[in-house]
Order: C-alpha cells, then sequence, then structure tokens
C-alpha cells in the first residue's frame, strides 16, 4: 500500500532548537510539496520541487527554512533557529507531473509532523 | 494569479440533511478542480476531481460539477452522515501545475 511517509509525527522543541522533518515522497512520484497548516493561516504551501529540484519556495521564510531533496526517496525540511510561531502541522504530498501536461493529477499526503515550539 | 475560494465554515447538519459547500475559482486556462477531504488528526485525501468542463466527479455520495461558465465547483451530497465530518478543501492545479488550496470548509454532522 503505497503511502507518504512523514517523520516524526510529533516533535516538542524549545525556541532556538534546530528542527529537522523528513518526508518519504511515494515510489515513482516526481514532485514533493510541504505544506504548514495552522488555524490561523489554513493550509499554506512552503516549497514545492519537481524531480528534485526547487521550483516554488516563495511560501517559506528564507532566514530559518529550509528545504531539500538529497534524493528521490528523501525531502527534508529544516528550521533553524525554531521559534514558538513555527509551531504548526507540516505536511508533506507527493505527486506526478509531466512538463506540458496540463493535469497532474491526484496529490498524496502524509499525516503530518506536528510541532510545538515552547 | 490563480486562486479558489470557498465558503467559510463552520457548517453543522444534522444527520442525513443536504449539503452544499460553494467553491470558486479563478484560473487563466483550464485548471483540473479537486476536492479533498481531511478527518481529524490525518492528512487531506482526494475525495473527487473534474478535469474539464461540464465533467461531473463523485465518490461516497458526494458530487461536484466542474462549471466554466460561473467558475464554480460546488460539493454536494444528498444525505450527510455523522462519518463525514471533517473539512473539506476545494483545490485547483494552475500554472506551473502548481495546487491552489482554498481554505478549508469544516462540517459537523450532528446525529
Amino acid at each position: 500500500d503505497a503511502r507518504v511517509t512523514q517523520t516524526p509525527r510529533h516533535k516538542v522543541t524549545e525556541m532556538g532548537q534546530e528542527v529537522t522533518m523528513r518526508c518519504q515522497p511515494i515510489l515513482g512520484h516526481n514532485t514533493v510539496f510541504w505544506y504548514r497548516q495552522t488555524m490561523m493561516q489554513g493550509l499554506e504551501l512552503l516549497a514545492y520541487f519537481r524531480n528534485r529540484a526547487p521550483l516554488d519556495d516563495s511560501g517559506m521564510p528564507k532566514d530559518r527554512f529550509s528545504a531539500e531533496m538529497p534524493d528521490a526517496t528523501l525531502a527534508t525540511l529544516k528550521i533553524q533557529p525554531s521559534e514558538p510561531r513555527d509551531s504548526a502541522v507540516y505536511f508533506c504530498a507527493s505527486g506526478l507531473s509531466f512538463p506540458g501536461s496540463p493535469n497532474t493529477g491526484e496529490l498524496f499526503f502524509g499525516e503530518g509532523s506536528r510541532l510545538t515550539v515552547l | 494569479g490563480d486562486s479558489v475560494t470557498q465558503m467559510e465554515g463552520p457548517v453543522t447538519l444534522s444527520e442525513e440533511a443536504c449539503l452544499t459547500i460553494n467553491c470558486t475559482y479563478t484560473a487563466t486556462g483550464y485548471p483540473s478542480l479537486f476536492w479533498y477531504v481531511q478527518y481529524p488528526g490525518e492528512g487531506l485525501q482526494l475525495l473527487l476531481k473534474a478535469t474539464k468542463a461540464d465533467d461531473k466527479g463523485s465518490n461516497k455520495g458526494f458530487e461536484a460539477t466542474y462549471r466554466k461558465e460561473t467558475t464554480s465547483f460546488h460539493l454536494e451530497k444528498g444525505s450527510v452522515q455523522v462519518s463525514d465530518s471533517a473539512v473539506y478543501f476545494c483545490a485547483l492545479i494552475g500554472t506551473g501545475n502548481q495546487f491552489y488550496f482554498g481554505t478549508g470548509t469544516s462540517l459537523t454532522v450532528i446525529p
């Protein structure tokens, strides 16, 4: 049963600490998205990769957030230093996208990483 | 730019009531349209989709019709159940093959 796997599921840390969240996309998928969900802001796009190349990270605070795909089976989202306002649920999603095609089909979401920064 | 606007929640209905959650979109070209559902404590999952005008997506008793003339994709269900309680997101694939999500509408169905 193919699914997107995220770790950790829950993380509590103190302000100023580094936080790394990991995502294993579904094998064969070539797009990966990172979203942040909060009650106040809803679902916000942080970063978008296709074929491991970053296409859009305009929604990500550059001074403290970074997103990478070291290989096709791993995407990481790092926050350094973390702040209380970063407390949220972070979702990774993967899908298929073909250049020139108007329809990329379904996005598959992981169960999310719930981050609490004290 | 591309965007999705959906009905503000929360929505509370009694079991077996009719549901409509409104969704309108702005996009260049002809986007594919989606409804995603998020159950408590879980990630989003695809509920239904439509890829061209007049297409009707359906799943689990939910339906939505792609209306190009009104740029809408309203979600409907004739008789909701307690198990339908969740947050519903309208979405489209727009410029650059990027997904655009609405703000989500929370539905609570009471017995």
